[in-house]
């Protein structure tokens, strides 16, 4: 099946330092990959829509200028978290529409902010 | 109303009974419905989709009322291995991949 690979699994970070989070999509093309945040308990969260070639739309009340999408080519999208603070723990989790009718997930990056 | 409520539960069932999840949608546009797993600290797994006129795969069937907006999964025959939360996942309208997701139910077998 489909396979999307995100890394790292697990990252803890110093308040104030930048952390890069890659998706990759190893057995088929993904134009369009999406950005999730999940606390603990909750939802899944659309963070972003990453875009191919062009820039990312982000939902409501996320910080574009934060949360900084690069989407350079058909099977790697990144999500950066720039100047990460406590409040910005969670897992981040990147999908993309596979060839059938559903969506992949990575494995999730869990983020701890020190 | 939230875009997509789910019965948080817990739910704790015995092993080989029968277990019904229920989901309601807003967005009536909404036309791609899912129902994912996720267990503890995992990312979310396909499970099925669903489909107007239902569809089944082994113990597990889904079911889908447009009119009503409420999707279901059934899940006969429980093993230990169902335990998970199950995400209903629905779409943001016509030809739109964005998904919402509903908070999740979390089930567990008890052997």
């Amino acid at each position: 099946g489909a396979v999307v690979s995100q890394h790292p699994s697990r990252v803890i970070c110093k308040s104030g330092t930048s952390v890069k989070i890659e998706c990759r999509s190893l057995d088929f093309q993904a134009t369009t990959m999406f950005w999730y945040r999940q606390f603990p308990k909750k939802s899944l969260m659309l963070m972003a829509t990453s875009n191919e070639g062009s820039k990312a739309t982000y939902e409501q009340g996320v910080e574009k200028d934060k949360f900084l999408i690069n989407h350079a080519s058909l099977t790697l999208s990144t999500l950066t978290v720039t100047s990460a603070h406590p409040e910005d723990s969670s897992f981040y989790i990147c999908s993309a529409r596979d060839w059938g009718d559903g969506y992949t997930f990575g494995s999730g990056t869990r983020l701890t902010v020190v | 109303r939230k875009e997509v409520e789910q019965d948080p539960g817990p739910f704790n069932v015995p092993e080989g009974a029968t277990v019904a999840f229920n989901c309601t949608y807003s967005n009536s546009a909404s036309q791609s419905f899912f129902w994912y797993r996720q267990d503890c600290r995992k990312e979310p797994k396909l499970l099925m989709s669903v489909y107007s006129s239902g569809n089944e795969d082994g113990r597990f069937t889904a079911q889908l009322n447009r009119a009503s907006q409420y999707i279901s999964l059934l899940i006969r025959d429980s093993k230990l291995s169902d335990s998970a939360t199950y995400l209903c996942v629905v779409n943001k309208g016509f030809g739109n991949e964005k998904l919402t997701f509903g908070t999740g139910t979390r089930l567990t077998i008890i052997p």
